[in-house]
Order: structure tokens, then C-alpha cells, then sequence
């Protein structure tokens, strides 16, 4: 069964203290691992897709990476407005989605 | 500035009664997708639509819940009876394919 699997549920780290959160999957037939930004009482916001092993994609402080088992989203001397939760999700060849259940992210001042 | 808009915000209702969550996707894009989100079960996919047409409905209680889309510019999502466990965030995302989603700010739906 196609499933996603998202650690450490939550995440506590001081502005500027970088780190990663993991996103491992099993999918049969990846046709896209998605990453995406969710603020409380707010829908979730799009940040990246990735479609095969060893590709990777930046925005800002944050920077996706994919390998066949999971991809990792490190996070680059994070600020306060980083605070959210972060979901991961794929796609199968049958044009099914699963998410993850999310990292929530704090950055203390 | 584009955006899914979802209407109602917010609705409670009571048990066996008609709730319909209405959503307009952005202009121009084909794939409208429902979602619904629990704290239990996180965030799953009901259905979504491309270019009008269901395309996947497999995460849907077909029994009580029913998706469409009349017109290009409306997507709407229907639950008749309403039951407590359908309690939850429902989302509206819509995008050019599938593989980058922009959501609407979600329905709050309360059955009591």
C-alpha cells in the first residue's frame, strides 16, 4: 500500500539553527513528491515538486532533496516566519495522492 | 492576485442534514481536487476533476457524498446525510495538472 511517512512530528529549533525534516515513501510508480507549507487556519501553500532520485530545488531558506526512499527538506538558518507545518505528499502512476501527516515547525527568536 | 475562494467559511449543522461546500478554482486552471482534513487522519483526498470530468473519486463515501463540477468556474461537494464523523476542514485546491495545487482557505464543517 502506497503510504507517506513524515519525521519528527514536531520540530523546535532557535533562528539560525539549521536542520531537516524527512519525508520517506512508498509509492508504486512516483510520479511526483510534493512539498508544501501549511500556516494555522490556512490551506496548505505549494513549495516544491520533485520527480526523480537526485534532483533538487531551492526556495529562499529551504532546499528539497529526493532520493528513491524519501526526500529530505533542510532548512537553512530558519527565522520565526519559517514557523509552520510542513507536508509531503506523492503521486503514483494511477494519478493517486498521499500526504503525510506533517512536521510542525517552531523557530524561536 | 489569483486564488481559490470556498464558500461557506464556516458551517454546523445537524446530523442528517443536506451540506453543500462550494469552491471557485483560479481562472484557467483544469484540475480541481477536494480534500478533507482531520487532525486524526491528517490530510486525504476525496476527489478531483480535470477539465470537468471526475477523475479519481476512490477517497469518497459515495454512499452519502457527491462531487461535481457544473461549470468551469464551480466546483461543488455534497453531503447528504451529514453524520458527526464528517466533522472536519474541507479544502478546494485547483492547478494546471496535477502536480502543483493551490488551496483555498477551507470550509469548517461542524455536524452535531
Amino acid at each position: 500500500e502506497d503510504q507517506v511517512t513524515q519525521s519528527p512530528e514536531a520540530l523546535r529549533l532557535q533562528e539560525g539553527e539549521s536542520s531537516s525534516l524527512n519525508c520517506s515513501y512508498t509509492v508504486s510508480g512516483l510520479r511526483g513528491l510534493f512539498w508544501y507549507r501549511q500556516d494555522p487556519g490556512k490551506g496548505p501553500e505549494f513549495l516544491f515538486t520533485l520527480y526523480s532520485a537526485g534532483e533538487e530545488k531551492e526556495k529562499e531558506r529551504l532546499k528539497a532533496t529526493l532520493t528513491k526512499k524519501e526526500s529530505f527538506l533542510h532548512i537553512t538558518a530558519p527565522k520565526p516566519e519559517d514557523s509552520a507545518t510542513y507536508l509531503c505528499a506523492v503521486s503514483n502512476t494511477g494519478n493517486q495522492f498521499y500526504f503525510g501527516t506533517g512536521t510542525s515547525l517552531t523557530v524561536i527568536p | 492576485d489569483a486564488r481559490v475562494t470556498q464558500t461557506p467559511r464556516d458551517k454546523v449543522t445537524e446530523m442528517g442534514q443536506e451540506v453543500t461546500m462550494r469552491c471557485q478554482p483560479i481562472l484557467g486552471h483544469n484540475t480541481v481536487f477536494w480534500y478533507r482534513q482531520t487532525m486524526m487522519q491528517g490530510l486525504e483526498l476525496l476527489a478531483y476533476f480535470r477539465n470537468r470530468a471526475p477523475l479519481d473519486d476512490s477517497g469518497m463515501p459515495k454512499d452519502r457524498f457527491s462531487a461535481e463540477m457544473p461549470d468551469a468556474t464551480l466546483a461543488t461537494l455534497k453531503i447528504q446525510p451529514s453524520e458527526p464523523r464528517d466533522s472536519a476542514v474541507y479544502f478546494c485546491a485547483s492547478g494546471l495538472g496535477v502536480h502543483e495545487q493551490y488551496f483555498g482557505p477551507g470550509t469548517r464543517l461542524t455536524v452535531t
